[in-house]
């Protein structure tokens, strides 16, 4: 059971918008900055947007990210066939005093 | 550019230990902190670990306190996990990973491809 909470699977078709949430807690979401990272079957993590709604260069700005209270979502506008991933959202825990992650959420395009 | 290399994973007997390296180039090493971070097989990410710039802070998840170490030589470049009293639920792809902060607690901006540790008799 991980820590913070997010959907298992998320879909859309081409060129729709799609959003994951990632529900914590007071001593993680609710107190410090959120994190997603994208990953590929066999590959390694990548950042994706970090501090709450921050996108690395590179990053498409279809991808946006935001944070209220405990909760953050991840939204992907205009999705596309190439966004089909595993996406993962971090988040300190001061109560913990580690990192802690969402299950991950697989987005299927349709 | 940032390169992250993790070495040492292998097949490993439960109970037995194991010492994983991960040797950086492309940034100046002793500037930001480090992770670990796991992956069991068709499972999510999990943390394991992290050390501070200067190796005087390291944090451990729960699940491999008083077994798991985390260590850094900052004029080798080079992260180390020595993994002791294996479980095979410490059965994982074993990632490195930098942050972007000299602390650990900001985000992780750089991942090496990961190193693949079984534990199993």
């Amino acid at each position: 059971q991980s820590v913070l909470t997010q959907p298992p699977s998320a879909s859309g078709t081409p060129g729709q918008r799609v959003t994951i949430s990632c529900s914590g807690s007071s001593s993680n979401v609710g107190s410090n900055t959120i994190n997603w990272y994208q990953q590929f079957p066999g590959t390694a993590p990548k950042l994706l947007i970090h501090t709450n709604d921050q996108r690395p260069s590179g990053v498409p700005d279809r991808f946006s990210g935001s944070k209220s209270g405990t909760s953050a979502s991840l939204a992907i506008s205009g999705l596309q066939s190439e966004d089909e991933a595993d996406y993962y959202c971090a988040a300190w825990d001061g109560s913990l005093n580690g990192w802690v992650f969402g299950g991950g959420t697989k987005v299927i395009v349709l | 550019q940032v390169q992250l290399v993790e070495s040492g994973g292998g097949v490993v007997q439960p109970g037995r230990s194991l010492r994983l390296s991960c040797a950086a180039s492309g940034f100046i090493f002793s500037n930001y902190g480090m992770h670990w971070v796991r992956q069991a097989p068709g499972k999510g990410l999990e943390w394991v670990a992290v050390i501070s710039y200067d190796g005087g802070k390291t944090y451990f998840a729960d699940s491999v306190k008083g077994r798991f170490t985390i260590s850094r030589d900052n004029s080798r470049n080079t992260l180390d996990l020595q993994m002791n009293s294996l479980r095979t639920e410490d059965t994982a792809v074993y990632y490195c990973a930098r942050d972007q902060n000299p602390f650990g607690d900001f985000y992780f901006d750089s991942w090496g491809q990961g190193t693949l540790v079984t534990v199993s008799s």
